[in-house]
């Protein structure tokens, strides 16, 4: 069974440019996670979806967005890039977005912003 | 403000020993912590979940307990193996509304010397 899988591995973009960065979360699963892994930061909560649904965000700025498609796979979009928009970014899924339930997690895509 | 923090940042110990990293949190109030470990580069893998009711959870040479009370959960790895080498991530999920609300700790880089 395929885990989750993201693309693309490695993404380099200009400051003011946009990146869409995708998601297949595991086949069944319904709830697909974004997060952010900055340089010397925790992983900081970006996005949930489920359903179709944006269940809940992170303390991001709207420029941070993103959608879920019938399929369940998903795509995070970050317009005008900036600097500080360099980290690697993952996607999470589980089951049905429940609390106890086990979080499975791609490899991310690093982004790289010049 | 919720905080997780682990101590120490980092770890280099010879292959064949025991070890216990430490995951500490503010409030006791928690659902549930979880134990991740994430290769370089790469995403996370779940390791362990423990619930708010438990005090201990075990697979193979891992043990993880939760104590509430002090707010402290250790992880304990038996025999250690250059394969054991990676970052380990504390998470607690603080909420109970899911892996939205997980925090994070910024990890235990762990090095086993073969």
């Amino acid at each position: 069974e395929a885990g989750v899988t993201q693309s693309p591995t490695h993404l380099i973009k200009t400051r003011g440019q946009q990146a869409t960065l995708r998601c297949s979360p595991i086949s069944g699963h319904t709830s697909v996670y974004w997060y952010q892994q900055a340089l010397g930061l925790g992983l900081q909560f970006l996005l949930w979806y489920d359903e179709g649904e944006e269940r809940n965000r992170g303390n991001f700025p709207p420029r941070f967005s993103g959608r879920q498609f019938p399929n369940y796979s998903s795509e995070l979009n970050v317009n005008a890039l900036e600097l500080e928009d360099s980290a690697l970014y993952l996607c999470a899924s589980s089951l049905e977005g429940g609390t106890n339930e086990k979080l499975f997690f791609g490899s991310g895509t690093q982004l790289s912003v010049l | 403000k919720q905080e997780v923090t682990q101590i120490p940042a980092a770890l280099s110990v010879p292959e064949g020993e025991n070890l216990v990293l430490n995951c500490s949190f503010t409030d006791s109030a928690i659902y549930n912590l979880q134990w991740f470990r994430q290769d370089p580069g790469k995403g996370l893998t779940s390791l362990l979940l423990i619930q708010s009711s438990q005090r201990e959870q075990t697979s193979g040479r891992l043990n993880a307990s939760l104590d509430k009370s002090s707010g402290r959960s250790t992880l304990y790895i038996a025999a250690s193996q250059p394969g054991d080498s990676a970052t380990y991530l504390c998470a607690v999920d603080f909420w109970g509304g899911g892996a939205d609300g997980l925090t994070f700790g910024k990890g235990t880089h762990l090095i086993i010397q073969p």
